[in-house]
């Protein structure tokens, strides 16, 4: 990956299931962003989760954030056909620029 | 809402030919990003503007330009075509820097002969 050890992976599970995809960062963060990104389209933000805050959720979808072990997770429960898609993390110093890593590429059946 | 429009849609050129992708985004935001997403990898950052008069490298400047023609658009040059530079090219936005969301147009890809 381009910054750190984003678990690249290809993960395909069944419908109902839950699912949570990890990613570690070498760099100082104060933000990081969790993308999804559909086949033919420009990635789009899901979920933002700021260094005070330690765990975010919106609807199914739970963002964690470690920064004394510079990690980060997007759990996803209850998974849905819809949810498949390319999730990238992506971490913020404050700089104006974001660092993604290469994606997870998950795959809900029916 | 608001919309990022990137043209082309999709782009071939020569091997060594100087080709220019647009960007037009009506959100008002100040801040405009170029990245380029290779197969099956994530995106690396080409330039990005955070005002209008602006213009700051990234990780992956080099064989590029970039003009940030005015607030709501922001183009991108490739300046010599090279095959191993076929990649789709995104181009975002964001109400500032540091900290916000960036909303991302469809790409262009491009294709070198």
């Amino acid at each position: 990956s381009q910054w750190g050890e984003e678990n690249l992976q290809a993960l395909s599970i069944q419908e109902g299931e839950d699912v949570t995809m990890n990613c570690s960062y070498k760099t100082y963060t104060t933000v990081v962003h969790w993308y999804r990104q559909d086949s033919g389209r420009g990635p789009a933000l899901i979920i933002l989760i700021r260094s005070n805050e330690r765990e975010k959720r919106s609807g199914r979808l739970r963002a964690t954030l470690d920064t004394s072990s510079q990690s980060s997770s997007l759990s996803i429960t209850a998974a849905q056909c819809e949810d498949t898609a390319v999730y990238f993390c992506a971490t913020d110093a404050n700089t104006g620029k974001l660092t993604f890593g290469d994606g997870t590429v998950l795959t809900v059946k029916p | 809402g608001g919309i990022i429009t990137q043209t082309p849609k999709f782009l071939i050129g020569q091997e060594g030919q100087k080709l220019t992708l647009k960007c037009q985004q009506n959100f008002n935001h100040d801040t405009m990003y170029w990245y380029r997403q290779d197969s099956g990898k994530g995106l690396r950052l080409i330039y990005y503007s955070i005002t209008e008069n602006d213009l700051q490298k990234g990780d992956l400047s080099e064989g590029y330009d970039a003009s940030r023609e005015k607030k709501s658009s922001f183009s991108l040059t490739v300046t010599s075509a090279q095959k191993n530079e076929m990649a789709v090219f995104l181009c975002a936005s964001s109400f500032d820097w540091g900290g916000y969301e960036q909303y991302f147009g469809p790409g262009t890809r491009l294709t070198v002969l």
